[in-house]
């Protein structure tokens, strides 16, 4: 199973401030995305980046957000200015290269908590 | 209608009894599906895919896909205390870039 880890495990920010959350594959993958989940709520996804451009994005995903890959390495997830809505747990996932799947594995995690 | 439904528990089941997880989902273009098991604060770990119709088993594990029906299931023989957690249907969305769409998510209580 690929692994990705992800940093901050924690980050508590306040409201209006910019928080980037970075998502590390160990290997080297194609496909990335973003998930979210709020507390005691389903996984959503936000967006879906592939040969280095977003491919698809969520409706959550809006002005505010943007992703990168600034190194060929890190893919990150940038919020401009953060809101209280926005606190919940951000997860990375990666679609490995080979296999033939689709499976996506995600990382541990990042928990925003917007004050 | 919600795109993907699980009924979201808890499920109780006795240690050692089978337990069974349901998920229906509504888009019929969908051709992959997947369960993940997350625990408390934790992220969601793969478990199982499915693409054909029928059972697919690993170890105590067996996923049903019903494309007809529109239905996925997880069966767990022998349950252990250890597989209490929530377990999250996805199905990924026909066309584009295969964005996962979860469900809920079941709870389940293994009890001794």
């Amino acid at each position: 199973e690929p692994e990705v880890t992800q940093t901050p495990s924690h980050q508590v920010t306040q409201m209006g401030q910019e928080v980037i959350l970075r998502c590390v594959p160990i290997s080297n993958h194609l496909y990335f995305y973003w998930y979210r989940q709020i507390l005691g709520q389903k996984v959503e996804f936000l967006v879906s980046f592939y040969n280095n451009e977003i491919s698809e994005k969520s409706e959550i995903f809006d002005d505010q957000f943007s992703v990168e890959r600034p190194d060929g390495s890190n893919f990150t997830l940038k919020i401009r200015s953060t809101k209280l809505e926005d606190s919940a747990m951000y997860f990375c996932a990666i679609r490995p290269l080979n296999g033939g799947t689709d499976t996506q594995y995600f990382g541990p995690g990042t928990r925003l908590t917007v004050l | 209608q919600k795109e993907v439904e699980q009924n979201s528990g808890p499920l109780s089941v006795p240690e050692g009894a089978i337990a069974s997880l349901n998920c229906t989902y509504s888009d019929r273009g969908s051709q992959s599906f997947f369960w993940y098991r997350q625990y408390s604060g934790k992220s969601p770990e793969l478990i199982m895919s499915i693409y054909s119709n029928g059972d697919k088993e690993d170890g105590r594990f067996t996923a049903q896909l019903n494309k007809a029906s529109q239905y996925v299931s997880l069966l767990i023989r022998d349950s252990q205390p250890s597989d209490s957690a929530t377990y999250l249907c996805a199905v990924n969305k026909s066309g584009g870039y295969n964005k996962l769409i979860f469900g809920a998510g079941t709870r389940l209580a293994v009890h001794p």
